[in-house]
């Protein structure tokens, strides 16, 4: 089936470093993405993973793919308070162009 | 050009109305989406268009009319919508199967 699951709130530290959980159920996704979306905004495409990768680094963010357990993890390094927002995860079932959204985690940065 | 806009940004209608939200992107992208996304909630597709033709439909009320008049205009009609269709309303686009560009959206409120 599919399914996305996301813990839905996470608070840190400005500076420190975030780390955001997904598990998704269809091991037949070719991509998997994580999309960030400010309050009042449509969603902005941060990166994503080919399932054939295990890791993948872009400046601040890292994105780490377990296939096996079938989990992803978004972590941004030095959490500043722009980074403030609500982070989905979302995979791609039977590689179609049909994206499947998590719940979305709830970032807050504080001082 | 590498944005997707929507217009109009805020949208109020009454049951009875006809109304149009447009989507329009001009990065020679063939593939394009219509997404609903409820307060607190992640997106949910709603319709997908490759190469102009209607090629998802995720069993949407009929209230609801999506229309490609080219390959970078989406449109989606608006009739007889209930107040529990007040959302904000996403387009995206997408080159091939991945990476899915979004819009600002359409907050559309139903009285």
């Amino acid at each position: 089936g599919e399914d996305v699951e996301q813990s839905l709130f996470l608070s840190v530290r400005e500076g420190d470093s975030s780390v955001i959980n997904c598990t998704y159920t269809d091991s037949s996704s070719t991509y998997l993405y994580w999309y960030k979306q400010e309050p009042g905004a449509g969603l902005q495409l941060l990166t994503y993973i080919f399932s054939n990768m295990d890791m993948k680094q872009d400046q601040r963010l890292t994105v780490l793919l377990n296939k096996k357990d079938k989990h992803l993890s978004l972590r941004i390094a030095d959490t500043q308070t722009g980074d403030s927002a609500i982070y989905f995860c979302a995979e791609t079932p039977g590689g179609y162009n049909k994206l499947i959204f998590g719940a979305g985690t709830r970032l807050a940065v504080h001082p | 050009d590498t944005e997707v806009t929507q217009t109009p940004k805020h949208l109020v209608m009454g049951m009875t109305n006809k109304k149009s939200l447009k989507c329009e992107q001009h990065m020679g992208h063939r593939a394009m989406y219509w997404y609903k996304q409820k307060a607190k909630k992640p997106p949910e597709l709603m319709f997908v268009y490759s190469y102009e033709k209607l090629s998802i439909n995720e069993s949407v009320p009929s209230r609801f009319s999506p229309e490609c008049p080219n390959s970078s205009l989406l449109n989606l009609h608006l009739h007889a919508l209930q107040p529990e269709d007040s959302a904000l309303y996403l387009c995206a686009s997408s080159d091939r199967d991945n990476e899915q560009f979004f819009g600002p959206g359409t907050r559309l409120t139903v009285l």
